[in-house]
Protein backbone atom coordinates (compact mmCIF):
# COMPACT_ATOMS: atom_id res chain seq x y z
CA UNK A 1 0.00 0.00 0.00
CA UNK A 2 1.27 3.67 -0.91
CA UNK A 3 2.53 5.35 2.36
CA UNK A 4 4.58 8.53 2.94
CA UNK A 5 6.37 8.90 6.56
CA UNK A 6 7.43 11.91 7.36
CA UNK A 7 9.96 13.03 9.92
CA UNK A 8 9.36 13.78 13.54
CA UNK A 9 8.45 17.51 15.31
CA UNK A 10 10.53 19.89 15.34
CA UNK A 11 11.12 22.99 17.91
CA UNK A 12 13.39 25.69 15.55
CA UNK A 13 14.60 28.72 17.11
CA UNK A 14 13.67 32.29 14.41
CA UNK A 15 16.44 32.49 11.82
CA UNK A 16 17.32 29.24 12.00
CA UNK A 17 16.50 26.31 8.85
CA UNK A 18 14.55 23.21 9.07
CA UNK A 19 14.69 20.01 7.02
CA UNK A 20 11.49 17.79 6.43
CA UNK A 21 11.91 13.91 4.88
CA UNK A 22 9.27 12.18 3.49
CA UNK A 23 10.17 8.59 2.70
CA UNK A 24 7.63 6.99 0.25
CA UNK A 25 6.78 3.59 -0.40
CA UNK A 26 4.60 1.37 -2.41
CA UNK A 27 4.65 2.76 -5.76
CA UNK A 28 7.00 3.90 -7.88
CA UNK A 29 8.70 7.18 -6.69
CA UNK A 30 9.46 8.51 -10.25
CA UNK A 31 6.30 8.14 -11.65
CA UNK A 32 4.61 11.00 -9.42
CA UNK A 33 5.45 13.98 -7.68
CA UNK A 34 5.41 15.17 -4.36
CA UNK A 35 3.42 18.71 -3.09
CA UNK A 36 4.75 20.15 0.24
CA UNK A 37 1.41 21.79 1.85
CA UNK A 38 1.53 23.38 5.33
CA UNK A 39 -1.21 24.19 7.46
CA UNK A 40 -0.67 27.21 10.21
CA UNK A 41 -2.57 26.93 13.78
CA UNK A 42 -6.45 26.89 13.01
CA UNK A 43 -5.55 27.74 9.69
CA UNK A 44 -6.17 26.30 5.69
CA UNK A 45 -4.00 24.33 3.66
CA UNK A 46 -1.64 26.11 1.68
CA UNK A 47 0.07 24.68 -0.99
CA UNK A 48 4.15 25.32 -1.01
CA UNK A 49 5.74 23.77 -4.01
CA UNK A 50 6.21 20.47 -5.91
CA UNK A 51 9.23 18.21 -6.70
CA UNK A 52 9.43 15.44 -9.62
CA UNK A 53 10.03 12.07 -8.68
CA UNK A 54 11.34 11.22 -11.89
CA UNK A 55 13.73 14.19 -12.76
CA UNK A 56 13.52 16.11 -9.31
CA UNK A 57 12.37 19.25 -11.32
CA UNK A 58 10.62 21.74 -8.72
CA UNK A 59 8.04 24.67 -8.93
CA UNK A 60 7.72 26.66 -4.94
CA UNK A 61 4.85 28.80 -4.06
CA UNK A 62 6.10 32.67 -4.86
CA UNK A 63 6.14 33.67 -1.50
CA UNK A 64 8.51 31.53 -0.54
CA UNK A 65 10.88 32.08 -3.73
CA UNK A 66 14.06 31.93 -2.47
CA UNK A 67 13.69 30.54 1.53
CA UNK A 68 12.59 27.37 0.48
CA UNK A 69 14.60 23.94 -1.55
CA UNK A 70 13.34 20.71 -2.23
CA UNK A 71 15.05 17.66 -2.82
CA UNK A 72 14.64 13.98 -3.45
CA UNK A 73 17.11 10.80 -2.77
CA UNK A 74 16.43 7.79 -3.94
CA UNK A 75 12.14 7.75 -2.28
CA UNK A 76 12.48 9.72 0.32
CA UNK A 77 11.56 13.55 -0.31
CA UNK A 78 12.49 16.52 1.65
CA UNK A 79 11.93 19.82 2.16
CA UNK A 80 14.14 22.81 3.90
CA UNK A 81 12.83 25.96 4.61
CA UNK A 82 15.41 28.77 5.77
CA UNK A 83 14.97 32.07 8.02
CA UNK A 84 12.35 30.90 9.87
CA UNK A 85 9.99 32.95 11.58
CA UNK A 86 6.82 32.71 14.09
CA UNK A 87 4.92 33.18 10.76
CA UNK A 88 6.32 29.62 10.01
CA UNK A 89 4.64 27.60 12.77
CA UNK A 90 2.57 24.93 11.14
CA UNK A 91 2.17 21.29 9.92
CA UNK A 92 4.31 20.57 7.03
CA UNK A 93 2.64 17.70 5.33
CA UNK A 94 3.61 15.89 1.87
CA UNK A 95 1.54 14.98 -0.96
CA UNK A 96 1.61 12.60 -4.03
CA UNK A 97 0.31 14.32 -7.04
CA UNK A 98 -1.87 12.43 -9.93
CA UNK A 99 -0.14 13.42 -13.01
CA UNK A 100 -0.20 17.37 -14.08
CA UNK A 101 -3.08 17.62 -12.01
CA UNK A 102 -3.51 19.36 -8.37
CA UNK A 103 -4.89 15.95 -6.95
CA UNK A 104 -2.88 14.94 -3.88
CA UNK A 105 -3.95 11.26 -3.09
CA UNK A 106 -2.00 10.19 -0.89
CA UNK A 107 -0.92 12.92 2.23
CA UNK A 108 1.93 12.31 5.25
CA UNK A 109 0.99 12.07 8.39
CA UNK A 110 2.26 15.52 8.73
CA UNK A 111 4.61 17.42 10.81
CA UNK A 112 4.61 20.08 13.51
CA UNK A 113 7.22 22.66 13.07
CA UNK A 114 7.39 25.34 16.00
CA UNK A 115 9.48 28.67 15.41
CA UNK A 116 9.64 30.03 19.18
CA UNK A 117 12.29 31.86 20.66
CA UNK B 1 -2.76 34.76 -8.72
CA UNK B 2 -6.33 33.10 -9.00
CA UNK B 3 -8.27 32.59 -5.51
CA UNK B 4 -10.80 30.00 -4.84
CA UNK B 5 -13.40 31.22 -2.63
CA UNK B 6 -15.57 29.05 0.14
CA UNK B 7 -18.22 30.14 2.44
CA UNK B 8 -16.37 29.67 5.74
CA UNK B 9 -18.83 27.79 7.62
CA UNK B 10 -22.04 25.25 6.13
CA UNK B 11 -24.56 23.09 8.38
CA UNK B 12 -26.68 20.54 7.86
CA UNK B 13 -29.36 18.10 9.93
CA UNK B 14 -28.38 14.60 9.94
CA UNK B 15 -29.55 12.43 6.91
CA UNK B 16 -30.06 15.41 4.59
CA UNK B 17 -28.14 16.95 1.91
CA UNK B 18 -25.50 19.36 1.50
CA UNK B 19 -23.50 21.58 -1.14
CA UNK B 20 -20.26 22.97 -0.39
CA UNK B 21 -19.56 25.41 -3.17
CA UNK B 22 -15.57 26.53 -4.28
CA UNK B 23 -15.55 29.79 -6.56
CA UNK B 24 -12.73 31.02 -8.73
CA UNK B 25 -11.43 32.17 -12.17
CA UNK B 26 -9.38 29.21 -12.93
CA UNK B 27 -12.20 26.87 -12.37
CA UNK B 28 -13.16 27.99 -15.74
CA UNK B 29 -10.01 25.75 -17.25
CA UNK B 30 -9.48 23.70 -14.25
CA UNK B 31 -11.40 20.76 -12.78
CA UNK B 32 -11.43 21.26 -8.45
CA UNK B 33 -9.87 18.58 -6.21
CA UNK B 34 -11.82 18.13 -2.73
CA UNK B 35 -10.45 17.24 0.51
CA UNK B 36 -12.03 16.10 3.99
CA UNK B 37 -9.88 17.04 6.80
CA UNK B 38 -10.73 15.89 9.75
CA UNK B 39 -9.77 17.35 13.01
CA UNK B 40 -5.81 16.48 13.89
CA UNK B 41 -5.89 14.23 10.71
CA UNK B 42 -4.45 15.00 7.35
CA UNK B 43 -6.43 15.82 4.34
CA UNK B 44 -8.15 13.08 2.66
CA UNK B 45 -8.97 13.33 -1.25
CA UNK B 46 -12.29 12.84 -1.58
CA UNK B 47 -13.18 14.05 -5.29
CA UNK B 48 -11.24 14.81 -8.48
CA UNK B 49 -11.32 15.40 -11.99
CA UNK B 50 -14.74 15.13 -13.36
CA UNK B 51 -16.64 13.80 -10.38
CA UNK B 52 -14.32 11.14 -9.82
CA UNK B 53 -14.33 9.35 -6.33
CA UNK B 54 -10.87 7.67 -4.93
CA UNK B 55 -11.42 4.08 -3.85
CA UNK B 56 -12.97 3.62 0.11
CA UNK B 57 -14.86 6.91 -0.68
CA UNK B 58 -18.83 6.45 -0.02
CA UNK B 59 -21.07 7.52 -3.43
CA UNK B 60 -22.77 9.93 -1.00
CA UNK B 61 -19.99 12.27 -2.08
CA UNK B 62 -20.74 14.18 -5.67
CA UNK B 63 -19.41 16.78 -7.43
CA UNK B 64 -20.11 19.26 -10.19
CA UNK B 65 -19.26 22.17 -11.96
CA UNK B 66 -20.55 25.36 -13.44
CA UNK B 67 -18.84 28.37 -15.02
CA UNK B 68 -16.57 29.57 -11.87
CA UNK B 69 -17.85 27.65 -9.30
CA UNK B 70 -17.68 23.75 -8.69
CA UNK B 71 -19.49 21.93 -6.17
CA UNK B 72 -19.53 19.25 -3.79
CA UNK B 73 -22.65 17.45 -2.45
CA UNK B 74 -23.15 14.82 0.32
CA UNK B 75 -26.48 13.29 0.44
CA UNK B 76 -27.49 11.82 3.20
CA UNK B 77 -25.08 13.13 5.62
CA UNK B 78 -23.32 10.96 7.92
CA UNK B 79 -22.35 12.57 11.42
CA UNK B 80 -18.76 11.54 10.29
CA UNK B 81 -19.01 13.74 7.40
CA UNK B 82 -18.54 16.55 9.74
CA UNK B 83 -14.89 17.92 9.34
CA UNK B 84 -13.19 21.09 7.66
CA UNK B 85 -13.78 20.47 3.68
CA UNK B 86 -11.12 22.17 1.09
CA UNK B 87 -11.05 22.62 -2.47
CA UNK B 88 -7.79 23.18 -4.47
CA UNK B 89 -6.98 23.57 -8.39
CA UNK B 90 -4.42 24.29 -10.97
CA UNK B 91 -3.88 27.82 -11.65
CA UNK B 92 -2.36 29.37 -15.00
CA UNK B 93 -1.16 32.61 -13.86
CA UNK B 94 0.95 32.94 -9.95
CA UNK B 95 1.38 29.59 -8.18
CA UNK B 96 0.98 26.80 -10.49
CA UNK B 97 -2.10 25.19 -7.35
CA UNK B 98 -4.46 26.91 -5.31
CA UNK B 99 -6.22 25.39 -2.09
CA UNK B 100 -9.61 27.55 -1.39
CA UNK B 101 -9.86 28.77 2.37
CA UNK B 102 -11.94 25.80 3.32
CA UNK B 103 -15.20 24.93 4.92
CA UNK B 104 -16.41 23.38 8.33
CA UNK B 105 -19.17 21.35 7.83
CA UNK B 106 -21.28 21.11 11.15
CA UNK B 107 -24.13 18.02 11.29
CA UNK B 108 -26.83 19.02 13.56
Amino acid sequence: QVQLVQSGAELKKPGASVKVSCKASGYIFSSYAISWVRQAPGQGLEWMGWISGYNGNTGYAQKLQGRVTMTTDTSTAYMELRRLTSDDTAVYYCARGMGTTSDFDYWGQGTLVTVSS
Amino acid sequence: SSELTQDPAVSVALGQTVRITCQGDNLRNYYAGWYQQRPGQAPVLVLYGKNKRPSGIPDRFSGSSSGNTASLTITETQAEDEADYYCNSRDSSGDPVVFGGGTKLTVL
